[in-house]
């Protein structure tokens, strides 16, 4: 399976904090995307970064991406509590569809 | 505005029955898709739709159908010979088969079996 992995399951942050998960995946890629999902709703596209990028900012969003290790990063600065969500990374190779990791849950206490 | 509309958003189910889950959107996107998530885990691709009037099995087609005869609407039928239908199912759709800019995600259908 192509399937992402991510890492941390569960994260639990201070407000004002910085949240760093990863994503690690097991083949070559074409993209890669993050997405949050708030509880019980649908899955909102943060930030893609294709692979011949390493690096890629929005707002307070940072990607980064190893292909040579094949992970990626999602680094959030200044935590909120509305940050609150679960974080999924998708990751393609023929671009045809894009598999989802099982997620990192992010609880910000305010 | 522009989106991706699911109904019903709660759904019961009989054991035996068929069910249909709508997608509609208004994006004049080409490619949709329908993906099932159980609780902690990831989504799992069931069915996709690059253009009218064609789709392709996911990674767990078995038990589900789907059919596109508008651009606009990606249907979802969840049969009998679904063993295991109890789930959240997220319907999304893309630009383009190479979803360069992302999906676009429906709110999702909660579909319990009674």
């Amino acid at each position: 399976s192509q399937q992402g992995e991510e890492d941390p399951q569960a994260l639990s942050i201070q407000e004002g904090e910085n949240a760093t998960m990863n994503c690690s995946y097991k083949t070559s890629i074409n993209n890669l995307q993050w997405y949050r999902q708030n509880s019980g709703r649908g899955l909102v596209h943060l930030i893609l970064i294709r692979s011949n990028e390493r690096e890629k900012h929005s707002g307070r969003l940072r990607v980064t991406l190893d292909t040579s290790k094949k992970s990626s990063s999602l680094l959030i600065t200044a935590s909120r509590a509305a940050d609150t969500a679960s974080y999924f990374c998708a990751t393609d190779a023929t671009g045809n569809q894009f598999y989802f990791g099982t997620g990192t849950s992010l609880t910000v206490i305010p | 505005d522009g989106g991706i509309t699911q109904s019903p958003k709660y759904l019961f189910r009989k054991e035996g029955q068929n069910v249909t889950l709508s997608c509609e959107q208004n994006l004049n996107h080409d490619a949709m898709y329908w993906y099932r998530q159980d609780p902690g885990q990831g989504l799992r691709l069931i069915y996709y739709s690059q253009i009218v009037n064609d789709f392709q099995k996911g990674d767990i087609a078995e038990g589900y159908s789907v059919s596109r005869e508008k651009k606009e609407s990606f249907p979802l039928t969840v049969t009998s010979a679904q063993k295991n239908p109890t789930a959240f199912y997220l319907c999304a759709s893309s630009t383009s088969s190479d979803s360069l800019y992302g999906y676009t995600f429906g709110s999702g259908t909660r579909l319990t079996v009674v």
